[in-house]
């Protein structure tokens, strides 16, 4: 099992530019989410999802979209891409209310 | 809405000693999980141990065991006879059980732990 994987592992973007973070995990996994990591912050939950089709908001939402249609697959899109984007990105999966599997990160850097 | 805390930024200790890194939470919930998370520089995240709150025995994997006191609402990580290896952020994460767990996982802010040769 490859567990969760993320693509790309780091990116540039300049801002206003739109990009989307790919994520998939091979666990069969309902519950996906998205997490940011930013200097001091621990990570803070963006969006999750339960299941296919069904999607909700975490923490810091705003600039992000999310989709699922495929139990296997979590894209996170950025619209517009914004200097205070920059960040650690993680993607995860579990089992509902267990321990949650990271993905290896990628590092987003706005410029 | 839950609340972690880490209270130690940073921490370090000679190889071999024993560690123990604290963490202390704050939710009304009854039902929840607790978990440790270490970061090495690689970045990724891996869990460490993990407690049912409904448990009242002590989680303990291999050199890593937690004091988890439910009342206090005190989760602390105890390592054993510590190796350079461990070296690496520590994270204490929350998850509640009530709606699914669906809001994720709560985390605190971090100890950066150190083993010297």
């Amino acid at each position: 099992n490859a567990g969760v994987t993320q693509t790309p592992k780091f990116q540039v973007l300049k801002t206003g530019q739109s990009m989307t973070l790919q994520c998939a995990q091979d666990m069969n996994h309902e519950y996906m989410s998205w997490y940011r990591q930013d200097p001091g912050m621990g990570l803070r939950l963006i969006h999750y999802s339960v299941g296919a089709g069904i999607t909700d908001q975490g923490e810091v939402p705003n600039g992000y979209n999310v989709s699922r249609s495929t139990t296997e697959d979590f894209p996170l899109r950025l619209l517009s891409a914004a200097p205070s984007q920059t960040s650690v990105y993680f993607c995860a999966s579990s089992r509902v209310e267990h321990e949650q599997y990271f993905g290896p990160g990628t590092r987003l850097t706005v410029t | 809405a839950q609340t972690v805390t880490q209270s130690q930024p940073e921490m370090s200790v000679q190889e071999a000693e024993t560690v123990t890194l604290s963490c202390t939470y704050d939710t009304s919930e009854n039902n929840y999980y607790l978990f440790w998370y270490k970061q090495p520089p690689s970045r990724q995240m891996i869990l460490v141990i993990r407690q049912e709150a409904y448990k009242q025995q002590n989680a303990t994997e291999n050199r890593f065991s937690v004091n988890f006191q439910k009342a206090a609402k005190s989760f602390s990580l105890k390592i054993s006879d510590s190796q350079l290896g461990d070296t690496a952020m520590y994270f204490c994460a929350f998850r509640r059980t009530s709606g699914g767990g669906a809001d994720g996982l709560t985390f605190g802010k971090g100890t950066h732990l150190i083993i010297q040769p």
